[in-house]
Formats: C-alpha cells, sequence, structure tokens
C-alpha cells in the first residue's frame, strides 16, 4: 500500500525540541524529493522543507530556517524533521509529502502522496 | 518569493452550480500551478497539475486553466461531496501555497 505515516507529534514547551518522522511504504522511497508542509490552527497551507532524494540538497521556508532540520534514512524509508528552539507560532498539523514531476507539455513538480498529519502544539 | 492570492476567500453555491476559483501570482510561473482539494480532518489531495491537467482519479467537472500570473480553477455542476478547501500551490521556485477558498454548499 502507498502510504506515507507520521508520528512524533506532541505538546512541548518554548525553546524545546521535538522530533518528527515519516515511515514511507509501498514506493521506491529513495527515489523521491519529500517535503513537510504544515497548517496552523485554522488557518491554510504553509511549506517548511524539503530534501533532494538522495540528501544531497536541503532547503527550508525563512521562517524555520536555523531552528528546523530535515534529513532522511534511506534504508529505514524514513523522513524526519527535527525542531528545535520552538516558538507559539510552530504550533501546527504537520504532514510530510511526496514531491514527483508530472511531464505534461512541460515538467511540474506536485505533491502527490501526503501523510495523514501529526499535530505539534507549543505552549507553556 | 512568490505570493499567490487566492479570490474569492470563501464562496457559497448550490448543487448543479458553476464554480471559479481565482488564483493570481506575484511574478510570471509560467504553468508551474497545481490546485488541491482538502476536505475537513483530511489531507489535501492533487487535483489540477501544471495548470490544466487533470490528475488521475479526479471527476472530470474539475478542470483548471491559465499561466503567466493568472489561474484558475473551475468546477462544473457542483456535488455535495465537493464541500472542501481548495488550495493552490506553485512549484516554480520552491513552494508556495495560496491562503485558500472555503467552498461551502447551500
Amino acid at each position: 500500500q502507498v502510504q506515507l505515516v507520521e508520528s512524533g507529534g506532541g505538546v512541548v514547551q518554548p525553546g524545546r525540541s521535538l522530533r518528527l518522522s515519516c515511515a514511507a511504504s509501498g514506493f521506491i522511497f529513495s527515489s523521491y524529493d519529500m517535503n513537510w508542509v504544515r497548517q496552523l490552527p485554522g488557518k491554510g497551507l504553509e511549506w517548511v522543507a524539503v530534501i533532494s532524494y538522495d540528501g544531497s540538497n536541503k532547503d527550508y521556508a525563512d521562517s524555520v530556517k536555523g531552528r528546523f532540520t530535515i534529513s532522511r534514512d534511506d534504508s529505514k524509508n524514513t523522513l524526519f524533521l527535527q525542531m528545535d528552539s520552538l516558538r507559539s507560532e510552530d504550533t501546527a498539523v504537520y504532514y510530510c509529502a511526496r514531491e514527483d514531476m508530472i511531464v505534461v507539455a512541460a515538467p511540474t513538480n506536485v505533491f502527490d502522496l501526503w501523510g495523514h498529519g501529526t499535530v505539534v502544539t507549543v505552549s507553556s | 518569493d512568490i505570493q499567490l492570492t487566492q479570490s474569492p476567500s470563501s464562496l457559497s453555491a448550490s448543487v448543479g452550480d458553476r464554480v471559479t476559483i481565482t488564483c493570481r501570482t506575484s511574478q510570471s510561473i509560467r504553468n508551474q500551478l497545481n490546485w488541491y482539494q482538502q476536505k475537513p480532518g483530511k489531507a489535501p489531495k492533487l487535483l489540477i497539475h501544471g495548470a490544466s491537467g487533470l490528475h488521475g482519479g479526479v471527476p472530470s467537472r474539475f478542470s483548471g486553466s491559465g499561466s503567466g500570473t493568472e489561474f484558475t480553477l473551475t468546477i462544473t455542476s457542483l456535488q455535495p461531496e465537493d464541500l472542501a478547501t481548495y488550495y493552490c500551490h506553485q512549484s516554480f521556485n520552491t513552494h508556495t501555497f495560496g491562503q485558500g477558498t472555503k467552498l461551502e454548499i447551500k
């Protein structure tokens, strides 16, 4: 079954750390760039970070740069998000998402597979 | 950063209506624009890729158009199961989402 399953969310105090995981199954994980996308309570979607298929390239949203680190373990088909120096504004549902390129007339990168999300609450 | 502005932010329509949602970008993104549907309590699902390509399994009442800086998502003959929030997404330069359009069924 092709799926992504996030875990590791919870309640954490401001300034503390949390590590999210995303377990992939049913597809060749090492062939895909992978992303984290979050959704603040009652709000829209915000892209957080991306890691290339081979782990050589990473990029982050300005809002998390220097605090969050994306990584992957292809031997375990797992994506990670290490979140340090957490703030109340990081409270959100965190989704992992597979990035694929669809080539119809012109190539377009899409998020074609999403996990169910894991909830992170930063509160004292 | 590329900004995406969706309009309207919300709308209410009746079953059978034609619905149009617009997404405008702060700079040209050619056709690197995708649309997602998010139902309450669920993860987003890809509807449209490359501005006008219908993703596999998506009903044909959904369609997309546009290029450059202005894009539209159209739902012809609205169905009750289309109750959701719709997001545009640009992948021309990293990734940005629009703020969403909440669609309610009258």
